[in-house]
């Protein structure tokens, strides 16, 4: 298994702002993922982040609104730039060994 | 590209009792079928999965059937307590490298002791 952790567990930003998330795995790992889920629906990729490549971004992100670094095979960080209302939602960072794991999510409100 | 859907969006049972969740997917490719619990304020948890080239898996209280010819599979739940209470979300993928997942909608169940 994978011990994932993420902050800032929550935060509060107003429009217009960037939100820099970052992502910690206890183990080393190839490929991490980024997902959006928000509000009380199920959960979107955002993009795969390989070490020591560029993010592969999902249909409907880009890397102007969602840059990603990922600089060891331990941590990665996700930034939700220019904020909007609409950016209000949980990203949670994944790792996929055998099975995939999940972080406990950042829950991001817009105003 | 693969689809998921899931029924039903809410399902609220007596403690107890049985709760039974059903998920369809399209692609015939997909081979690998999780099954995630996310509790409030938490990521979601793996909880059970199974594979296509097995029919049935339990795992105590859970078990999850799969229909490969009808593409779909389902979670049961038995003996259902009030810490079952969470939303579930079904998955389906090529289980090989880098293949990621296709989420169902989710459904939120709750148990009423």
């Amino acid at each position: 298994s994978a011990v994932i952790s993420q902050k800032p567990s929550r935060d509060i930003c107003q429009r217009g702002t960037s939100l820099t998330i970052q992502c910690q795995v206890d183990s080393q790992v190839t490929m991490m993922f980024w997902y959006r889920q928000q509000p009380g629906q199920s959960l979107t990729l955002i993009a795969t982040a390989n070490q020591g490549s560029e993010a592969t971004y999902e249909s409907g992100f880009v890397i102007d609104k969602f840059p990603i670094s990922r600089p060891n095979l331990t941590f990665s960080t996700l930034t939700v730039s220019n904020m909007s209302p609409e950016d209000s939602s949980i990203y949670l960072c994944s790792v996929k060994f055998h099975e995939q794991f999940f972080g406990p999510g950042t829950r991001l409100t817009v105003l | 590209g693969e689809n998921v859907e899931q029924h039903p969006s809410t399902l609220s049972v007596q403690e107890g009792d049985s709760a039974v969740i059903k998920c369809t997917y399209s692609d015939s490719a997909s081979n690998y079928f999780p099954w995630y619990k996310q509790e409030l304020g938490k990521g979601p948890q793996l909880i059970i999965d199974i594979r296509s080239n097995v029919g049935e898996k339990k795992d105590q209280r859970i078990a999850v059937t799969l229909n490969k010819t009808a593409k779909h599979f389902s979670l049961h739940i038995t003996e259902t307590q009030p810490e079952d209470s969470a939303v579930y979300f079904c998955a389906a993928s090529m289980k090989n490298y880098g293949q990621n997942f296709v989420f169902g909608p989710g459904t939120r169940l709750s148990v009423l002791p």
